[in-house]
């Protein structure tokens, strides 16, 4: 079973348009992520999800909001889509701190281009 | 903010041979310090990980050294073989954030 799945792996679309890319993890983690992976490989965290409150990086455009419909699932919506927005986003989930674990769990990856 | 940074951004080694991977990184208030390995076309996978209050860590073929007073963590690879051709990155943990430094793509010549 795959224990964190986001989709779609692939996204092209044109700019302007808005998007969302899902996120789904089977682990019972409290906290989710969002990272964003520029072509030179630098991990950028976006956001942080853990019990309804909201970690945001003050660097991500408000294009981009993050949706939690439960404790499962952390979707990814961006608005008006920029050229800059091209890149690799993963999902993460991790455990609460303080309760031995502390790896972060990484779905595939979802590599968006806009043309 | 906090910063994780490498020292070398590619590595090339012959199989067999042992590799390290150097990282610095900035926020003596981290609590946990971790290795990832990123191989193409995948997510970051966890390699190894070492609180702060440890010097050293091993696993099968990885050890983490952290030295926390000049804020530095390697990871050594024994015996490197073609299969750990990825790339690695170290990250600290401050609270559950986890921030990531800049990838070390190595490359393991047969």
């Amino acid at each position: 079973d795959t224990a964190v799945s986001q989709t779609p792996k692939y996204l092209v679309t044109q700019m302007g348009n808005d998007k969302s890319i899902k996120c789904e993890q089977n682990l019972g983690h409290d906290t989710m992520y969002w990272y964003k992976q520029d072509s030179k490989k630098f991990l950028k965290i976006m956001f942080s999800y853990n019990n309804k409150e909201l970690i945001i990086n003050e660097t991500v455009p408000n294009r981009f909001s993050p949706k939690s419909p439960d404790k499962a699932h952390l979707n990814l919506h961006i608005n008006s889509l920029e050229l800059g927005d091209s890149a690799v986003y993963f999902c993460a989930s991790s455990p609460p701190p303080g309760t031995g674990g502390t790896e972060a769990f990484f779905g595939q990856g979802t590599r968006l281009t806009v043309v | 903010g906090e910063s994780v940074g490498l020292h070398l951004p590619t590595l090339s080694v012959q199989e067999g041979d042992n590799s390290i991977i150097n990282c610095a990184y900035s926020n003596s208030a981290s609590d946990y310090f971790i290795w990832y390995k990123q191989e193409s076309g995948k997510g970051p996978q966890f390699i190894i990980d070492i609180r702060s209050n440890m010097d050293k860590r091993q696993g099968q073929r990885v050890t983490v050294l952290l030295n926390k007073t000049v804020k530095h963590l390697s990871l050594q690879i024994a015996a490197t073989q073609p299969g750990d051709s990825a790339v690695y990155f170290c990250a600290e943990i401050t609270g559950n954030q986890f921030y990531f430094g800049t990838g070390t793509s190595l490359t393991v010549i047969p």
